[in-house]
């Protein structure tokens, strides 16, 4: 099983260009969630789906967009990129939201917005 | 608000050291607790804890949940260089995954 995969593993952006960050995952998990994480601030819940075709917020949504049309993908979109975006961000997923589930994280897609 | 908090938040001790780490959490339906150890890339799991008072252990590493006061601990006994990492503690609640700070722990030879 390949996990949960994310590509790119590095980007640069200039400010307000866009892009998507791609999270898939081949476990058949319902949930999925991208965070982001900066230095010193552990990580910080961006948005999450609880599965396909339902989304919501997290902690840090702001100039982030995303959707789950099928289990497999959750994409992260920057709709305009600023320098404040810059950071590491990774796409976790887990089978259900019960106790008896951990997560597992992809290996993480380090973005620069100059 | 979900909060989970951690501490210290960063940490240096020598080879050989024993070390606790701190973890506390107020997290709307509580279920349960992880430890993840990060060192270049995504956290590696280490251990899940539902239950209050029942001790997990992995090698020189074990942690403990108390669901009345709300916290765990991470304990490592006699560190290794290897041990140099960034601890995460989680708490999952309904819908969430709630992350503290992470410890940065370093551990010198």
């Amino acid at each position: 099983n390949a996990g949960v995969t994310q590509t790119p593993k590095f980007q640069v952006l200039k400010t307000g260009q866009s892009m998507t960050l791609q999270c898939a995952q081949d476990m058949n998990h319902e949930y999925m969630s991208w965070y982001r994480q900066d230095p010193g601030m552990g990580l910080r819940l961006i948005h999450y789906s609880v599965g396909a075709g339902i989304t919501d917020q997290g902690e840090v949504p702001n100039g982030y967009n995303v959707s789950r049309s099928t289990t497999e993908d959750f994409p992260l979109r920057l709709l305009s990129a600023a320098p404040s975006q810059t950071s590491v961000y990774f796409c976790a997923s887990t089978l259900d939201t019960s106790a008896d589930y951990g997560y597992t994280f992809g290996s993480g897609t380090r973005l620069t917005v100059v | 608000e979900d909060k989970v908090v951690q501490s210290p938040l960063s940490l240096v001790v020598h080879e050989g050291d024993t070390v606790t780490l701190n973890c506390s959490y107020e997290v709307t339906n509580f279920r349960s607790l992880l430890w993840y150890k990060q060192e270049k890339k995504a956290p590696t799991f280490l251990f899940m804890l539902t239950s209050s008072g029942i001790e997990k252990k992995s090698g020189r590493l074990s942690s403990i949940l108390d669901k009345k006061e709300l916290f765990s601990i991470l304990n490592i006994t006699a560190t290794q260089t290897g041990d140099s990492a960034i601890y995460l503690c989680a708490v999952k609640g309904a819908q969430k995954l709630v992350f503290g700070q992470g410890t940065r722990l370093t551990i010198n030879p």
